[in-house]
This record gives C-alpha cells, sequence and structure tokens, in this order.
C-alpha cells in the first residue's frame, strides 16, 4: 500500500541552526501539508502546497519557515534559524488532486532544538 | 466504555466491549470530518471520514454519528481490542485544505 514517508525520524539541532525535512509524498497525489505536533498536544496545520505554490498557511509558519518541492518527488520543510519552541513533531500528509478526500500522514519526523 | 460530554481527554474500555469518543467541533462552516488513530511514536491513520450531509456512516467495527445540529461527532468501535488502544482525533474541514484536529482521546483497552 502506497505511504508517504519522512526522513530523517528524528533530527537534533542546535538553537539557531536551519533543518530541512524530507518527505515523499504518495506518488499520484497532487496537495501536500505540513502539520506539527508539540509534545501531548493535538496536531496543529502549518502549510498547503499544490500547483507549486503554497495554497493555505498558519500563523506558525512565519519567515522562518519555507516549503519546497524540488524534483517532483520530494517535499521538504526548511527551518532557517531554529527556536527552542520549534521542538515537535513534524508530520507530512498527501491528498489526491480532486478536494475533500483524505489526508494520509507520513510518520513524522521528531525535531529536537537544543 | 463512553467519554461523555464534550470531550474527555482518557477512555477506558474492556476488552470486548463496544466504544464510544465524542468530539465537539468549532466550526458550524466545516462540511467534511475525519477519524484518525495515533498509536505511539506514529502519524495519524486514517480510520473514518463523514461528509455533512450525512449523519452516519459506517465502517468494519467503526460507526460515525454526525450531529450538525449541535456540532458533535462521535466515534463508536465495536468488540473493542488491544490494538485499538491509541489516541483518537477527530478532526473537520471547512474549506479545501487544512484540517482542524481535536485535542485527542486516549483510549485504553483492558484485558
Amino acid at each position: 500500500e502506497p505511504e508517504v514517508t519522512q526522513t530523517p525520524s528524528h533530527q537534533v539541532t542546535q538553537m539557531g541552526q536551519e533543518v530541512i525535512l524530507r518527505c515523499v509524498p504518495i506518488s499520484n497525489h497532487l496537495y501536500f501539508y505540513w502539520y506539527r505536533q508539540i509534545l501531548g498536544q493535538k496536531v496543529e496545520f502549518l502549510v498547503s502546497f499544490y500547483n507549486n505554490e503554497i495554497s493555505e498557511k498558519s500563523e506558525i509558519f512565519d519567515d522562518q519557515f519555507s516549503v519546497e518541492r524540488p524534483d517532483g518527488s520530494n517535499f521538504t520543510l526548511k527551518i532557517r534559524s531554529t527556536k527552542l519552541e520549534d521542538s515537535a513533531m513534524y508530520f507530512c500528509a498527501s491528498q489526491t488532486g480532486s478536494t475533500k478526500n483524505i489526508q494520509y500522514f507520513g510518520a513524522g519526523t521528531r525535531l529536537s532544538v537544543l | 466504555g463512553e467519554s461523555v460530554g464534550l470531550h474527555l481527554p482518557t477512555l477506558s474500555v474492556q476488552e470486548g466491549d463496544n466504544s464510544i469518543i465524542n468530539c465537539a467541533y468549532s466550526n458550524s462552516a466545516s462540511d467534511y470530518f475525519i477519524w484518525y488513530k495515533q498509536e505511539s511514536g506514529k502519524g495519524p491513520q486514517f480510520i473514518i471520514d463523514i461528509r455533512s450531509n450525512m449523519d452516519k456512516r459506517q465502517g468494519q467495527r467503526v460507526t460515525v454519528l454526525l450531529n450538525k445540529t449541535v456540532k458533535h461527532l462521535s466515534l463508536q468501535i465495536a468488540a473493542t481490542q488491544p490494538g485499538d488502544s491509541a489516541v483518537y482525533f477527530c478532526a473537520e474541514r471547512a474549506d479545501d485544505y487544512k484540517l482542524s484536529f481535536g485535542a485527542g482521546t486516549t483510549v485504553t483497552v483492558r484485558a
């Protein structure tokens, strides 16, 4: 069964460093998302991406965040200068082209900012 | 076992019993709802969805009920099994993009 894959599973970084979280969405999907989940809290929307551009973003997704689909396969989330409060699980999700369809999630990347 | 009221963070249920997980959603404009299951260290896993033009939908051992009048969603799990132990999230969608997740209910199945 096709699945969303994320790498790495755990990323440790120093405050102020840049990190790139990688995702390979399901191959025939056209809508892509990043969510985050701070330990013990609910999943929060960060950004949605369609047709090579951001379609919606939350207040969390400030200038320190960016997304890219560099090669038609990968979907990346970059945090330019990490802060302690960026420590969380980051989930990538993808969805087929038509609207109102199911979002399928990857297993997540745990980001630890020290 | 049943989580009563709007939402309880934990639900303990005896193996073999039925579980009911409740969720209150906030946006009256939401027209699509999803239940996800999240096991420890994993991402949310799709269980079942329902559109706002329906009030009930059944899957394998699971049923979702939607009451738009009171903005309430529930997930019923029949004959709960140890593998059903997880955190369950409801999510709503009011536009074509983002999902808004609830706080989650931790279900623990007692042997």
